[in-house]
């Protein structure tokens, strides 16, 4: 079955440290990918997505992902973080020719002043 | 940018009431618009996508007499809890995507707690 993991369930970090948040999915076909961000008392936003081309994608406030064909991953990053940066940040994989989203199980970041 | 808003975005009632939950595309034609229900701790699970002028297309496992999904304009889809028990209590998301599928990412609504008692 097509799902996605993203094993960083809580993150805590102070500000100014660098982040990576993990994805792996499982589907073998052509994928779209996407990181979208839930502030608190907000609704999702996308963050960045991956269509095709550049593997490395820049996304909106520093946030950067890469995807990695080969691992079946897409990795999100961020060199140095704000408390801003305080959210839920969820992975999603939309196989290609389909309108289904896959969803992680989200990742809780905070981030200490 | 592309907005969606969803009404309620909390609800409390009674077990055995109906509700429904609206979603509208506030700046764009969404021809298709998919609900989602997240259970704390865990991933969005899409429920059902809806289709202006015709019959959701549900997932599996999911009651299509239960959840029922009218998408009577380009722009409004809804969402029918009916005959609700504790169970149900959730939060539902609604999003909209107004491209071909798989070439704009979907756009996401506030989302709506559903809390039975």
């Amino acid at each position: 079955a097509q799902s996605v993991s993203q094993h960083n369930h809580h993150v805590i970090l102070s500000e100014a440290a660098s982040l990576e948040l993990g994805c792996n999915y499982s589907y073998g076909g052509t994928v779209n990918l996407f990181w979208y961000v839930q502030y608190p008392g907000q609704h999702l936003q996308l963050l960045l997505k991956y269509f095709s081309g550049d593997p490395l994608v820049k996304g909106i406030k520093g946030f950067e992902a890469e995807f990695i064909k080969s691992k079946f991953s897409f990795n999100l990053r961020k060199p140095s973080v704000q408390w801003s940066d305080t959210a839920e940040y969820f992975c999603a994989v939309n196989p290609s020719g389909t309108y289904k989203y896959i969803f992680g199980t989200g990742t809780r970041l905070k981030v200490l002043a | 940018g592309a907005v969606v808003s969803q009404h309620p975005s909390r609800v409390i009632c009674k077990s055995g009431t109906s509700v429904k939950i609206e979603c509208r595309s506030l700046d764009f034609q969404a021809t298709t618009m998919f609900w989602y229900r997240q259970f704390p701790k865990q991933s969005l699970m899409l429920m059902a996508t809806s289709n202006e002028g015709s019959k959701a297309t549900y997932e599996q496992g999911v009651e299509k007499d239960k959840f029922l999904i009218n998408h009577a304009s380009l722009t409004l889809s809804t969402l029918t809890v009916t005959s609700a028990h504790p169970e149900d209590s959730s939060f539902y998301i609604c999003s909209a995507d107004a491209g071909r599928a798989g070439n704009q990412p979907q756009h996401f609504g506030d989302g709506t707690r559903l809390s039975i008692l």
